[in-house]
């Protein structure tokens, strides 16, 4: 099972809203990412979690901030975006130092 | 900062025509993926590779690691329509598992 399930598939929000984006998997990876990406782009690094704990951070605005309640799930919690931040948000997994299996993204549009 | 530059950016093609995208750089990776994306669906992981000159086949794609591992290719022989989509190589370094990503191929077969 190489499965990465991502909610929700779709999210509309306004800029004074308050969301979080869910991400999960059970293959025993204990490394969590969460990517940006844009149109015809290659998605972007945001952060970077290792056995639950932070470890990476790409100087992503505060309005994003990342959560990692145990090892199987990984929330990304939204609040004040601008409509710029409107993307394909993707999760990804993998064993530290191997192979990131991506899931199927929420597609964020901020009003 | 590792770069990896990815050609061409933009292939249509017709059906049963053969193609290959490149994945150049001046920086030896570890490892290369390549990922195929459709629409609004997360990258799916297709092949790693991570022996200098190693090939891999998967069915009608066959893949390729520069003897330095530098660069890689992706061949596809006899493309169909359910070959469309964009095509990302991402090269990993050590650590924590972060990945390079070239800028991507969108490939368009038609019928």
């Amino acid at each position: 099972d190489t499965e990465v399930t991502q909610t929700p598939k779709h999210l509309v929000m306004g800029m004074t809203n308050k969301k979080s984006l869910k991400c999960e998997q059970h293959m025993g990876h204990r490394a969590m990412y969460w990517y940006k990406q844009k149109a015809k782009k290659p998605p972007e690094l945001m952060f970077v979690y290792s056995y639950e704990k932070l470890s990476i951070n790409e100087s992503v605005p505060s309005r994003f901030s990342p959560e990692c309640p145990n090892s199987s799930l990984l929330n990304l919690h939204l609040h004040a975006l601008q409509p710029e931040d409107s993307a394909l948000y993707l999760c990804a997994s993998s064993h530290p130092g191997g192979l990131q299996y991506f899931g199927p993204g929420t597609r964020l549009t901020v009003t | 900062t590792q770069l990896l530059e990815q050609s061409p950016q933009f292939l249509s093609i017709q059906e049963g025509e053969n193609l290959t995208v490149y994945c150049n750089s001046s920086s030896v990776f570890s490892s290369l993926q390549w990922y195929r994306q459709e629409p609004g669906e997360g990258p799916v992981l297709l092949v790693t590779v991570v022996t200098g000159g190693e090939v891999k086949k998967l069915k009608r794609l066959t893949f390729q690691f520069g003897d330095a591992r530098k660069d890689s290719s992706l061949h596809i022989t006899a493309a169909q329509p359910g070959d469309t989509g964009l095509y990302l190589c991402a090269g990993g370094g050590s650590g924590y598992s972060t990945l390079t990503f070239g800028k991507g191929t969108m490939l368009l077969v038609s019928p």
